[in-house]
């Protein structure tokens, strides 16, 4: 089926490790996004990418960097993981923000 | 700056009663508007959305959503609730088609049989 695929789907870091999320979509659409989800406080967008080629910071950049890979392919990284970044983080994709966005199943990140 | 409130953090109905979800935002201008819908462990679910027009708008799985720009409001509406509506929803806004969308904290919806 088409849309956003999320992988890993569960992962359990120790302090200080690191890690990729890998996303991809495959309806060709030019905007991807990351968001954690934290209990209380909704959806807050970590990075965006507008079109192949470019990123940018959202509301919580800290801590994570990311990689347009493709049009297809933006993967999340976290270089030294902490407590803080225990979350659930989702990507999703659109033809224009003003479409809606299709989001991935997401993974649950437990850093301890 | 742009901000979404859903005053309601949860609320429970029975099956086949009314269901109306509040969400209010904060924009000068009429922004983008959305809702989405979360089944537990689940992605997000586009369920309608509001750029211009009729301010009335239908959405998948008989939702609707009425915007109001006296109150800054774009509330949720289902006139008979099923158990399978059961899920958190989120009201979303966005300022232009190409700026970032901002998400409320979510209503969590819990239907009694």
């Amino acid at each position: 089926n088409a849309g956003v695929t999320q992988t890993p789907k569960f992962q359990v870091l120790k302090t200080g490790q690191s890690m990729t999320l890998q996303c991809a979509q495959d309806m060709n659409h030019n905007s991807m996004y990351w968001y954690r989800q934290d209990p209380g406080m909704g959806l807050r967008l970590i990075y965006y990418s507008a079109s192949e080629g470019t990123t940018d910071k959202g509301e919580v950049p800290n801590g994570y960097n990311v990689s347009r890979l493709n049009k297809r392919e933006f993967s999340l990284r976290l270089e030294s993981a902490a407590p803080s970044q225990t979350s659930v983080y989702f990507c999703a994709s659109s033809e224009d923000r003003g479409r809606g966005y299709t989001f991935g199943s997401g993974t649950r990140l437990t850093v301890v | 700056a742009q901000s979404v409130t859903q005053p309601d953090i949860h609320i429970t109905v029975s099956e086949g009663a009314s269901l109306e979800l509040r969400c209010n935002y904060s924009y000068g201008a009429t922004p983008y508007l959305f809702w989405y819908v979360q089944s537990p462990g689940q992605g997000l679910q586009l369920l309608l959305k509001y750029f211009s027009g009729d301010t009335l708008v239908q959405g998948i799985k008989g939702f609707e959503a009425e915007f109001k720009r006296s109150q800054s409001s774009f509330n949720l509406r289902k006139p008979s609730v099923h158990w399978s509506d059961a899920a958190e929803y989120f009201c979303a806004v966005g300022k232009t088609s190409y700026d970032k969308v901002i998400f409320g904290p979510g209503t969590s919806l819990s239907v009694i049989p």
